[in-house]
């Protein structure tokens, strides 16, 4: 079946601009994630939706930062303002609830210039 | 709080040679523990788990809850394990799956 994808998978915006990235998880997965990935800091978690409990949003850099899940499905990491500093590869993941093998988008690089 | 510590940000070693990327994490309780892997413009993957005390592609990690550490070994490299290596912890059965810095292995042939 089909992987977890994400859209775009390149994003180019100015400073100051908002940007909104897509993740579509493996259709039953009820878990998802949203990771930041660059140079120097590794994989950063930033937010985690599981089933309809309220999500943790413990990793979330700063307020610009917001993501949503409608429906327990599709889900979108919107930045506000976007800073150089949120240049990136956006990933998203998702599971089975309670199963940590995750399965990871493409990701979605993002450039601030 | 859960931390992961992958204190080796590049590693290189020759083809033959035993490989050892280390991992060393911060969790009171009993954690959950995961190799992930990036090949070069491949998605990443989980590559094993310590619940499963498996072997994948001859790759193998103990959990050594003493030195909270979970290291993973590979007698022999080759040059396809070139690669972007995350160890990654899981404090609660449902809870966030925290990820270290990563480590880039280059073997060379």
């Amino acid at each position: 079946g089909a992987g977890v994808s994400q859209s775009p998978s390149n994003k180019v915006t100015e400073k100051g601009k908002d940007v909104e990235l897509r993740c579509d998880p493996i259709s039953g997965h009820t878990a998802l994630y949203w990771y930041r990935q660059s140079l120097g800091q590794g994989l950063e978690f930033l937010i985690y939706f599981q089933g309809n409990s309220a999500p943790d949003k413990s990793g979330l850099p700063s307020d610009r930062f917001s993501a949503e899940r409608t429906g327990g499905s599709v889900s979108t990491l919107t930045i506000q303002r976007t800073q150089q500093e949120d240049s990136a590869v956006y990933l998203c993941a998702s599971s089975l609830a309670g199963d940590f093998r995750l399965h990871f988008g493409p990701g979605t690089r993002l450039t601030v210039t | 709080a859960q931390r992961v510590t992958q204190p080796e940000k590049l590693l290189s070693v020759f083809k033959g040679a035993p490989v050892e990327l280390k991992c060393n994490y911060s969790y009171s309780g009993s954690p959950e523990l995961f190799w992930y892997v990036q090949y070069s413009r491949q998605r990443l993957q989980l590559l094993l788990r310590h619940i499963s005390r498996e072997s994948i592609k001859g790759f193998t990690a103990d959990l050594n809850k003493g030195e909270t550490s979970f290291h993973l070994k590979k007698p022999f490299a080759q040059e396809e394990d070139s690669a972007m290596y995350y160890c990654a912890l899981s404090g609660t059965s449902y809870g966030k799956l925290t990820f270290g810095q990563g480590t880039i292995l280059t073997v060379h042939p």
